[in-house]
């Protein structure tokens, strides 16, 4: 019954290959995301989907492709992975609008380790 | 565009002290305010949130935070450290009413507790 679920928790790969982290939540929400968060605990938004709809796009390596099949599925593949990539990726989702019921739910998060 | 400014990356509480952590925000549009921790090797967990009404906002673990509109502040202070409050915090601002509403995040503060 978790809220935000991201799979794999750990993914160790060699530089070039191509990786999957896949999300689902069970919440209900719209809005879906994913953060990464480098090395020094800095996070930053990657990419927003409302509703299967990109609507947010950050200056990210268009390595980085996120699909959302539906609003419950938000999954970001990477091609040809570099070194730098190596970083925690989070997962999130939120309720569209205003008001006190707005919040966002984060996944546990996926270590990605590129050697 | 928002930003968020934690000043401290780290500090050094004894256990029963006061904790304070500064957060100040910009934002050209009224925000909604966000205090998260995380533990070690964990995900995001939500503290507090401001989004209308008291400016004072209660959360769990005995933390608080007030939103000071005129200082642009959203400090958030403990009353008594306790051991389990070692983590990394993070003030996170979202811009209310935009499509996505990502949020935008501070460099986090990492709280020690000395015995």
């Amino acid at each position: 019954d978790t809220a935000v679920s991201q799979t794999p928790k750990y993914l160790v790969t060699q530089m070039g290959n191509d990786k999957s982290i896949k999300c689902e939540q069970n919440l209900g929400h719209d809005t879906m995301y994913w953060y990464k968060q480098d090395s020094k605990k800095f996070l930053k938004i990657m990419f927003s989907y409302n509703n299967k709809e990109l609507i947010i796009n950050e200056t990210v390596p268009n390595r980085f492709s996120p699909k959302s099949p539906d609003k419950a599925h938000l999954n970001l593949h990477i091609n040809s992975l570099e070194l730098g990539d190596s970083a925690v990726y989070f997962c999130a989702s939120s309720l569209p609008g205003q008001g006190a019921n707005y919040g966002y739910t984060f996944g546990s998060g996926t270590r990605l380790t590129v050697v | 565009a928002q930003s968020v400014t934690q000043l401290g990356s780290h500090v050094s509480v004894s256990e029963g002290a006061l904790v304070l952590l500064r957060c100040n925000y910009s934002s050209s549009v009224p925000p909604y305010l966000f205090w998260y921790v995380q533990y070690p090797n964990q995900g995001l967990q939500l503290l507090l949130k401001y989004t209308t009404g008291a400016t004072l906002v209660k959360g769990i673990n005995g933390f608080e935070a007030e939103f000071k509109k005129s200082e642009t502040s959203f400090h958030l202070t403990k009353p008594s450290a306790h051991m389990s409050d070692a983590a990394e915090y993070f003030c996170a601002v979202s811009d209310r009413g935009t499509a996505g509403n990502k949020l935008t995040f501070g460099g986090g503060t990492r709280v020690l507790v000395k015995p």
